[in-house]
Order: structure tokens, then C-alpha cells, then sequence
């Protein structure tokens, strides 16, 4: 299977703690997406890289978090000093630039409780 | 700011109760607009891309339509297994995240037998 995957599936940790996930994207795409997902709601859109580059960020991406993809390939996203509000599926997504608009192909997710 | 709304929020059909979710939505320039369908626990699979009014696209039992202020998704004679949550989206040309997709909050769909 060569689509978008996430490790780990799923993490359970303790406010205060430091977590780490990571998105591998589909080979050939050139961007990666995270976005976070709470119950009820749809996915809330944090930043996205185009190869190694960091292109955009969103309101609701705190001090706290900060996301990398170093050689352009799979991307981590970390959370620092985690707080009960961080609790949600986070979601990484990969595409291929179009040249009017890019489909977005998203992974399992990562299901993040912080107790 | 770009909204995307989606109704009804729940539905609930009987195999092969024909129906169409709605998702309307207010942007400054809409690039594109996609559906995805979700299964409990997991991510979002993509459906369908629309990128100009009066644009259609058919896959099995569904077909999405779209105009200036709305997409419909038609779901025809659907069985058991078409329940999900059926999400929409749209990619604009406004500034700041205009690359990342902005969600409506889904409609939960259930078939039963």
C-alpha cells in the first residue's frame, strides 16, 4: 500500500509531556499537510510544507507545536508541554501541485489523549 | 473569512432511500471544492473535486453537483455500507492559509437495512 501513513496510531500521555508524531506522505508528492480533528467537528487546517519549506501556519498553531520535514520526505510534528485542549486526531495529508488546486489525500490520523 | 456549512448534520435513510446532502459555502474565490467520506476512527477518503459551476461528477450510487453558492452530494438507492460521515471542503485564492483546506463539520449519514 503506498498511501499516506502515521505513526503512532495512537498516543496517550500526560499534561506537561512532550509528543511527537510522524507523516509519511504518498512518494511523489510534493506537500504535506497537518490539520487536527475534534469530535463533532472537521478537520481544522495547522500548516503545510511544499517539499522542505514551511509555507503557511495557522492561527491555531501555538508556540507549542512546531513541525519539520527536513529532506522533504516524511514530516514530524511535535507538541510541547501538552495540555488537555491538545487532545484530537491529528491528520497529515500529502498532494501533488495542480496547477489549478491540489487533491488532498489524507492518512489514518493519530488520536492524541492527554490526561 | 471563508465558511463552509453543511446540513443536514445527521441523517438517517433506509437502503435504497434515495437522498442529497448540501454543503453551502461563502469564500472569496473558490479554486476547488472536494468531497471526502469518513469512517469512525479513521481519515478522511477523497470522493470528488469540483471546480466550476454547474460542474458534475459520478462515482457507483453518488453524484456531486455544484453552483456559486452550493454543492449537493446525491446519493442513489444507497446500502449499508454508504454509512459515514460525509465531509465537504473548498481550497480559495484568499489570503493566509488559502492552501489548506477549511472544513464544514459533516454530515453523519446512516443506512439501515
Amino acid at each position: 500500500d503506498t498511501g499516506v501513513s502515521q505513526d503512532p496510531r495512537h498516543k496517550i500521555t500526560k499534561r506537561g509531556q512532550n509528543v511527537t508524531f510522524r507523516c509519511d506522505p504518498i512518494s511523489e508528492h510534493n506537500r504535506l499537510y497537518w490539520y487536527r480533528q475534534t469530535l463533532g467537528q472537521g478537520p481544522e487546517f495547522l500548516t503545510y510544507f511544499q517539499n522542505e519549506a514551511q509555507l503557511e501556519k495557522s492561527r491555531l498553531l501555538s508556540d507549542r507545536f512546531s513541525a519539520e520535514r527536513p529532506k522533504g520526505s516524511f514530516s514530524t510534528l511535535e507538541i510541547q508541554r501538552t495540555e488537555q485542549g491538545d487532545s484530537a486526531m491529528y491528520l497529515c495529508a500529502s498532494s501533488l501541485t495542480g496547477r489549478y488546486t491540489d487533491t488532498q489525500y489524507f492518512g489514518p490520523g493519530t488520536r492524541l489523549t492527554v490526561l | 473569512e471563508d465558511q463552509v456549512t453543511q446540513s443536514p448534520e445527521a441523517l438517517r435513510l433506509q437502503e435504497g432511500e434515495s437522498s442529497s446532502l448540501n454543503c453551502s459555502y461563502t469564500v472569496s474565490g473558490l479554486r476547488g471544492l472536494f468531497w471526502y467520506r469518513q469512517d469512525p476512527g479513521k481519515g478522511p477518503e477523497f470522493l470528488f473535486t469540483l471546480y466550476s459551476a454547474g460542474e458534475e461528477k459520478e462515482k457507483e450510487r453518488l453524484k456531486a453537483t455544484l453552483t456559486k453558492k452550493e454543492s449537493f452530494l446525491h446519493i442513489t438507492a444507497p446500502k449499508p455500507e454508504d454509512s459515514a460521515t460525509y465531509l465537504c471542503a473548498v481550497q480559495t485564492n484568499s489570503g493566509g492559509g488559502a492552501d489548506g483546506l477549511t472544513f464544514g463539520k459533516g454530515t453523519h449519514l446512516i443506512i439501515q437495512p
